[in-house]
């Protein structure tokens, strides 16, 4: 079947870093994404990975490794508005996309 | 900026009503998606479509039908509301091509009574 992990909760600090883990089994793969959902709000896009390797786009950067079926979101510089559901998507074979539960990231002052 | 409506922000409806959520885009993008969202399960597919009058089940497709009349307008149609289908309802769009990344509405809290 087709699954993908990430941790349900993640607590972090304003100003510092945080890094949340999705690791994705599909039937096939055509990408990784990453989307940012504010309580009571749509999902909104973040990043899109198909090739190995981190990309950058201020604060935000997003990795992946194919080989591994693993990714990673790194938040740096935390804000209050950063608190947030961090939602993970792959890409099958079908190019339909395969949706995580979400990691809720609680920022503390 | 890409411009995703739906027809209403929260609903309530009584068991067995037939309800219509509707989605509107403004970008002439080809693909169109409904999703459920419910706590501690994630995005669930309903229905999508890849083009005026064609229409795919998604993973969950029971107890719903949809309808795309026109490329700008995805409908999702319960024919007998139950209150299992209380959940937030997200209209998505995808412009088509090799552009997979997925444009939501605000969506709508729909509660059956």
């Amino acid at each position: 079947g087709q699954n993908i992990d990430q941790p349900t909760e993640m607590t972090a600090t304003e100003g510092a870093i945080v890094q949340i883990n999705c690791t994705y089994q599909t039937s096939g793969f055509n990408g990784l994404f990453w989307y940012q959902q504010h309580a009571g709000e749509a999902p909104t896009f973040l990043s899109y990975n198909v090739l190995d390797g981190l990309e950058e786009k201020g604060r935000f950067s997003s990795f992946l490794s194919r080989s591994k079926g693993y990714s990673y979101l790194l938040l740096k510089e935390l804000q209050m508005k950063d608190s947030a559901s961090y939602l993970c998507a792959a890409l099958d074979s079908n190019y339909q996309l395969i949706w995580g539960a979400g990691t809720k990231l609680i920022i503390k002052p | 900026d890409v411009k995703v409506t739906q027809s209403s922000r929260y609903l309530v409806k009584r068991t067995g009503e037939k309800v219509f959520l509707e989605c509107v885009q403004d970008m002439d993008h080809e693909n169109m998606f409904w999703y459920r969202q419910d706590p501690g399960l994630g995005l669930r597919l309903i229905y999508f479509s890849y083009d005026v009058k064609m229409k795919e089940k998604g993973d969950i497709p029971e107890g719903y039908s949809v309808s795309r009349e026109k490329k700008e307008r995805f409908s999702l149609i319960l024919e007998s509301a139950s209150t299992n289908q209380t959940s937030m309802y997200l209209c998505a769009l995808a412009k088509g091509g090799d552009a997979y990344e997925q444009y939501f509405g605000p969506g709508t809290r729909l509660t059956v009574t």
